[in-house]
């Protein structure tokens, strides 16, 4: 099936510091979405973009499917915005399951 | 209701007991998904609902595990005669087309003792 790797696995930051979140994956991808699980558990939806290039406020995501990766930015972080950001794939032979990365924690510290 | 919901919110069984644990999707939404996050990691793909019909069921870890959508809206998840290696978090997700996004609920945290 369609691997997803994403990295840095941990991130640490100061309030207002600017991030960059990178998801690699081994094949073509009819959806890709991003997603911040906050300290409740909750997947909170932040993109879908299987291309192309999108933004929400402090938040932007870039995928470029034709090299197979797709960048979060997030820019003058918040402590607000700690927690386990996901990226999420579905393509190649996979049907409609989601497969998930392995996260990045990020914690943003005041 | 405005999105996913899901019950019971956290769940306690002993090992052996039967469990059942219900997901209510947005309004509308065709597509159903269950998903199983164990500690520390992402997300893992149990089973696909279109409507009432089960379409990949690929990812239920062993025949104890069943899910149902009968009249294509609320499902539930059933896990019969418990393992300690069940415990996770349960998650269920709906999207209102095939291949459309994924919206999820807050889960089920089950724990097997």
């Amino acid at each position: 099936g369609i691997q997803v790797e994403q990295s840095p696995p941990d991130l640490i930051l100061q309030e207002g510091a600017n991030s960059t979140l990178r998801c690699n994956f081994s094949d073509s991808v009819n959806n890709l979405q991003w997603f911040h699980q906050n300290p409740w558990g909750q997947l909170i939806n932040l993109f879908y973009i299987p291309s192309g290039t999108k933004q929400n406020g402090r938040l932007s995501a870039t995928t470029v499917a034709t090299e197979r990766y797709s960048l979060l930015y997030i820019s003058s972080s918040q402590t607000t915005d700690s927690g386990v950001y996901f990226c999420a794939v579905f393509g190649g032979t996979s049907g409609s399951r989601l497969t998930f990365g392995e996260g990045t924690q990020l914690t943003v510290n005041p | 209701g405005a999105g996913v919901s899901q019950s019971p919110r956290y769940k306690v069984a002993k090992r052996g007991q039967d469990v059942a644990l219900r997901c209510d999707p947005i309004s509308g939404h065709v597509s159903l998904f269950w998903y199983q996050q164990a500690l520390g990691q992402g997300p893992e793909f149990l089973t696909y609902f279109q409507n009432e019909a089960q379409l990949d069921k690929s990812g239920l870890p062993s025949d104890r595990f069943f899910a149902e959508r009968p009249e294509g809206s609320v499902s539930t998840l059933k896990i019969q005669r418990t393992q300690q290696e069940d415990s996770a978090v349960y998650l269920c997700a709906s999207s209102p087309i095939p291949l459309g996004t994924q919206y999820f609920g807050p889960g089920t945290r089950l724990t097997v003792l």
